[in-house]
């Protein structure tokens, strides 16, 4: 099976500007998860997707929102950049089926650079 | 609230054994992860515990003490590859969230 991709793999942004991100999860997975990890604060949770429903939300500002497709695949939309946006963004994807006992499985990430 | 520690950065040498610890504090615990993530590269999952006790695979082993809010990944044979972070991650559940801890990079040396 293919893993979790994400497009692009690098971005370069600047200030004020919007960017989305993609991610495909693998074959099965109905659920796709948004994290941002900085070195400061290690791999903060943004949202889970599951069945093009948010079910689970972190804390971050609204500025961060996402959306499913019915093929699974995930987008996530970051407006009005933000110096401190710039981290790397990971996806991770699971059967979603089980929440119990879910592993997640992660994407190689989008690094992404606001200027 | 949650809250997860771990050290933040350890070394040892090829060949020998390496302890990573993890302590946890949640309002609610259903399951603890770890995950490897060499540099510049996705988190891979590692293990999964959410019961008490030792749980092997291969050079890798992890343990959990769910009275105590405590793991730790034991690292058999250590080889130079891997030298990568280690994520320990708990899982709420009351959220269903997975909060991670910041890591404990790992050098391995010759």
């Amino acid at each position: 099976k293919a893993g979790v991709t994400q497009t692009p793999r690098y971005l370069i942004k600047t200030r004020g500007q919007q960017v989305t991100l993609s991610c495909s999860p693998i074959s099965g997975h109905r659920s796709v998860s948004w994290y941002q990890q900085t070195p400061g604060q290690g791999l903060q949770f943004l949202f889970e997707y599951f069945s093009e429903t948010q079910r689970n939300k972190g804390n971050f500002p609204g500025r961060f929102s996402g959306r499913q497709f019915s093929n699974s695949r995930s987008e996530m939309n970051v407006s009005t950049l933000e110096l401190g946006d710039s981290a790397l963004y990971l996806c991770a994807s699971s059967p979603g089926t089980d929440q119990d006992t879910d592993t997640q499985y992660f994407g190689p990430g989008t690094r992404l650079t606001v200027l | 609230g949650q809250n997860i520690d771990q050290p933040t950065e350890m070394t040892a040498t090829e060949g020998a054994i390496v302890q990573i610890n993890c302590t946890y504090q949640t309002s609610g615990f259903n399951g603890l992860f770890w995950y490897q993530q060499h540099a510049g590269e996705a988190p891979t999952f590692l293990s999964y515990n959410v019961l008490d006790g030792l749980e092997e695979k291969g050079r890798f082993s992890s343990f959990l003490s769910r009275s105590k809010g405590y793991s730790y990944l034991l690292l058999k044979e250590l080889q130079m590859k891997d030298s990568a972070s280690y994520l320990c991650a708990v899982r709420d559940r009351y959220t269903d969230k997975l909060i991670f801890g910041t890591g404990t990079r790992l050098q391995v040396f010759p």
